[in-house]
């Protein structure tokens, strides 16, 4: 069964740094394209970045490109976000989802979300 | 970027229903459009995939269709449990971006 699980997230005051984790279980993690989407209360949904299997290729929204940063450790099944200079519209639920194979792949299934609130 | 356009944003109706919901590209994305579900305080749920392609354990009731810059997203004889979010979002682009969502409501 597959199975993410994102944590890391919390109470930061502006200007700070959180690093996201997810943890991937029920599939080869390595084979996966993976990615970061976020959603601010009440509001849609922000595709933040995508990295390949390998880690080797990036993608990154532009507007965020320069804070934050994804990586990933295939050999602990694990997905980061490191996130800093953190603003209060930085406020949001984030998730991690598997992409698939390659980048022309949705996204699905998603974690159930961790919650980053910035704030002074 | 390229915007992805939603509408309605709100939409109500009764259960049996069939609804659409319409999503449109501000340019050409192919047939690379899924749609997710999202019910309150959970994550978003893969629908359609490719425009059309119901991902596994969907009902098939649900039914997307389209290409290039226009698609739509059908629901057959709606169920309570359809009530929900429904978001559309293009991966042509390595940019990718979603529409602001379309809300469902019991009539």
């Amino acid at each position: 069964q597959v199975q993410l699980v994102e944590s890391g997230g919390g109470w930061v005051k502006p200007g700070g740094s959180l690093r996201l984790s997810c943890a991937a279980s029920g599939f080869t993690f390595s084979d996966y394209y993976m990615s970061w989407i976020r959603q601010a209360p009440g509001e849609g949904l922000e595709w933040i970045s995508d990295i390949s299997s390998s880690g080797t290729s990036i993608y990154h929204a532009d507007s965020l490109k320069g804070r934050f940063t994804i990586s990933r450790d295939n050999a602990k099944s694990s997905l980061y976000l490191e996130m800093n200079n953190l603003r209060a519209e930085d406020s949001a639920v984030y998730y991690c989802a598997i992409q698939g194979y390659d980048e022309t792949s949705p996204f699905g299934p998603w974690g159930q979300g961790t919650l980053v609130t910035v704030s002074s | 970027d390229i915007q992805m356009t939603q509408s309605p944003s709100t939409l109500s109706a009764s259960v049996g229903d069939r609804v659409t919901i319409t999503c449109r590209a501000s340019q050409s994305i192919s047939r690379l459009l899924a749609w997710y579900q999202q019910k309150p305080g959970k994550a978003p749920e893969l629908l359609i995939y490719k425009a059309a392609s119901l991902e596994s354990g969907v009902p098939s009731r649900f039914s997307g269709s389209g290409s290039g810059t226009e698609f739509t997203l059908t629901i057959n004889s709606l169920q309570p449990d359809d009530f929900a979010t429904y978001y559309c979002q293009q991966y042509h682009s390595f940019s990718r971006t979603f529409g602001q969502g379309t809300k469902l409501e019991i009539k």
